[in-house]
Formats: C-alpha cells, sequence, structure tokens
C-alpha cells in the first residue's frame, strides 16, 4: 500500500541553520502530499501542502517541492527559529476519494537558542 | 469555526476500568477519524467514518475497542476494559469531501493514562 518514510531520528541544531528533513514515499497513484507540524502538547496541524508534481509548498518559510521523479517530498527551512521547536510529519492522501492520510513516523526537531 | 473539539483533555483511570473518549468534528465535514499516538508506535489510524459510517476499523487493536458515531456532529471512543498498554494520546481529526488535497483537521488530543 501507499506509505512514507522520513529519516531516522531527532534533528538538533542552533538557530538559524538550515533545516532538511526528508521524506520520501510510494504510491500506486498521484498522490497529494503534506507536512504536517505537532507543537507540543497539541495536535497536529497542516504546514504546507503540494497535489501534483513540481508544486511547491510554503508557508512560515518552510517549503517541500514535490519530486515525482525522486518520489521525495522534502522539507526545508532557510533559519530556523527556537520556536520551530516541534516535530514534522510528512504524510499523503492516496487521492481515491477516502480523504484518508498515511503519515511518516514524525521528525522531533529541536532548535536551540 | 472552533475546530475540533475532544474531551476530555486528560483522562486517568484504573486497570479494568471502561474509558469514553469524546470528539466533535468541525461543522460540515463528513469523514471522522480517531487515531492513537504514542512514542513506541508513533501516529496509527484506529478507525475512521464517512457521512456517520465506519468504513475501516482495521487499526483497532482488539475488541475492547469500539467507536460510534451517531450523528454528523458527535463521536466516541470507548475502551472497556481498559489496560496500562491502553495509556497514549488519542487524537479525532475531520475532513471534507471536495477533492484529492482536503487536508485533516485534529483535535487537541486526550492523553489517557490508565493504571
Amino acid at each position: 500500500g501507499d506509505s512514507v518514510t522520513q529519516m531516522e531520528g531527532p534533528v538538533t541544531l542552533s538557530e538559524e541553520a538550515f533545516l532538511t528533513i526528508n521524506c520520501t514515499y510510494t504510491a500506486t497513484g498521484y498522490p497529494s502530499l503534506f507536512w504536517y507540524v505537532q507543537y507540543p502538547g497539541e495536535g497536529l496541524q497542516l504546514l504546507l501542502k503540494a497535489t501534483k508534481a513540481d508544486d511547491k509548498g510554503s508557508n512560515k518559510g518552510f517549503e517541500a517541492t514535490y519530486r515525482k521523479e525522486t518520489t521525495s517530498f522534502h522539507l526545508e527551512k532557510g533559519s530556523v527559529q527556537v520556536s520551530d521547536s516541534a516535530v514534522y510529519f510528512c504524510a499523503l492522501s492516496d487521492g481515491y476519494g477516502n480523504n484518508r492520510l498515511a503519515f511518516g513516523k514524525g521528525n522531533q526537531v529541536v532548535v536551540i537558542p | 469555526d472552533a475546530g475540533v473539539i475532544q474531551s476530555p483533555r486528560h483522562e486517568v483511570t484504573e486497570m479494568g476500568q471502561e474509558v469514553t473518549l469524546r470528539c466533535k468534528p468541525i461543522s460540515g465535514h463528513d469523514y471522522l477519524f480517531w487515531y492513537r499516538q504514542t512514542m513506541m508506535r508513533g501516529l496509527e489510524l484506529l478507525i475512521y467514518f464517512n457521512n456517520n459510517v465506519p468504513i475501516d476499523d482495521s487499526g483497532m487493536p482488539e475488541d475492547r475497542f469500539s467507536a460510534k458515531m451517531p450523528n454528523a456532529s458527535f463521536s466516541t471512543l470507548k475502551i472497556q476494559p481498559s489496560e496500562p498498554r491502553d495509556s497514549a494520546v488519542y487524537f479525532c481529526a475531520s475532513s471534507r469531501t471536495s477533492g484529492r488535497s482536503d487536508e485533516q483537521y485534529f483535535g487537541p488530543g486526550t492523553r489517557l493514562t490508565v493504571t
């Protein structure tokens, strides 16, 4: 079935550093791709999304480009802040009308002042 | 809109007791999802509904778990009897049918502790 793979382990970096979180997917159709963020003690909220190949989703300084040739949707931010400390989930929707999302395992990001 | 509402936010109970978690989806959303999140297993989809009908409950761990959606504005997830391994954060999410890119809106979660 459709699935999402995120890089293993937490990410710790200093304020103003460049952030990349890798996400690759396996899907039989043409999925939509999402990044969700979960701040401590809260539910997941949508950060950005892309619905077709070469689309770039962006929000709050974060960007991700839908790469069909590499089946990837890596999340990037040029200069992180302490407030970006959270867990980030990559997800896909298979687009077959069931609104179901397949989530990756998530990456804990810790930004140190 | 108030967003997805879950209650209670925290629940502490003893092993063997019945636990009921509640969810009110966003008005107009016709899909409702129940997830469980733990450190060991991450985010797991337990069950989801479309127009109040359960579509896929293959993620429900065992018969101790049951979920209902009696109407479009209310759903419950019940655990009877509860066990310590059920301790987790349970999320409810909702979405609407309108194409391929519908996001799910998550509630704040219910943190369940079974002692």
